[in-house]
């Protein structure tokens, strides 16, 4: 396994434009976050998954933003009617439940720039 | 709330030079720590944690000490290198009732040969 990955590394979108990212997460990892990092920023908490569940949301996740992870594998996070404020790079990492050591492992990251 | 403040960048230093990036946290409960590194083009990986008060954690060179007294978990290297140039995070585990981790602003650093 090669670690988290995440598609499409860049996107540049027009403003109310729809967007959708994908995260696959390290195959035995059933703990799965959405994080969001601007420039000069820390990463901010978007949203976790625990398995299929959405157990939490941050306030930062309005209603144009959805994530799913249907099947407890691979996750979508969709950004509905694009704003320039949504320009930046979307993490996504994952964690084991079992033996989990508080370890997040990352994706590179997918860069959104909304023109 | 739950916060972790750390050192703004840049800092710029020569190779072989003394590193340490400050960091503190907000003392609810006992969290553990990490510092995780950026490098560049690359994902955040983790570089050191410490999981209670008074331990310390190393990987690479790179020290920090989890200090309840103070709430804080400064990242320390006797020796810099060039290879060590990259963005450092500060961050915290999640508090009973949450499941986010709560990441610092990043220290970028800068080492010259």
């Amino acid at each position: 396994d090669t670690g988290v990955s995440q598609n499409p590394r860049h996107k540049i979108t027009k403003r109310g434009q729809n967007v959708t990212f994908r995260c696959d997460p390290i195959s035995e990892h059933n703990r799965l976050y959405w994080y969001r990092q601007t420039l000069g920023q820390g990463p901010e908490f978007l949203t976790y998954f625990q398995n299929e569940a959405q157990l939490e949301k941050s306030r930062l996740l309005s209603d144009r933003f959805s994530a799913e992870r249907p099947k407890g594998s691979f996750s979508t996070l969709e950004i509905q009617r694009t704003e320039q404020g949504d320009s930046a790079m979307y993490l996504c990492a994952s964690s084991p439940g079992v033996g989990n050591t508080g370890e997040l492992f990352f994706g590179e990251g997918s860069r959104l720039t909304v023109l | 709330g739950d916060s972790v403040t750390q050192m703004e960048g840049p800092v710029t230093l020569s190779e072989e030079a003394f590193l340490t990036i400050n960091c503190t946290y907000t003392a609810t409960g006992y969290p553990s720590l990490f510092w995780y590194v950026q490098y560049p083009g690359e994902g955040l990986q983790l570089l050191l944690k410490a999981t209670k008060a008074d331990d310390k954690g190393s990987n690479k060179g790179f020290e920090a000490t989890y200090r309840k007294e103070t709430t804080s978990f400064h990242l320390e290297k006797g020796s810099v290198q060039v290879s060590d140039s990259a963005v450092y995070f500060c961050a915290r585990e999640s508090t009973s009732g949450t499941y986010k981790y709560i990441f610092g602003t990043g220290t970028r650093l800068k080492v010259l040969a």
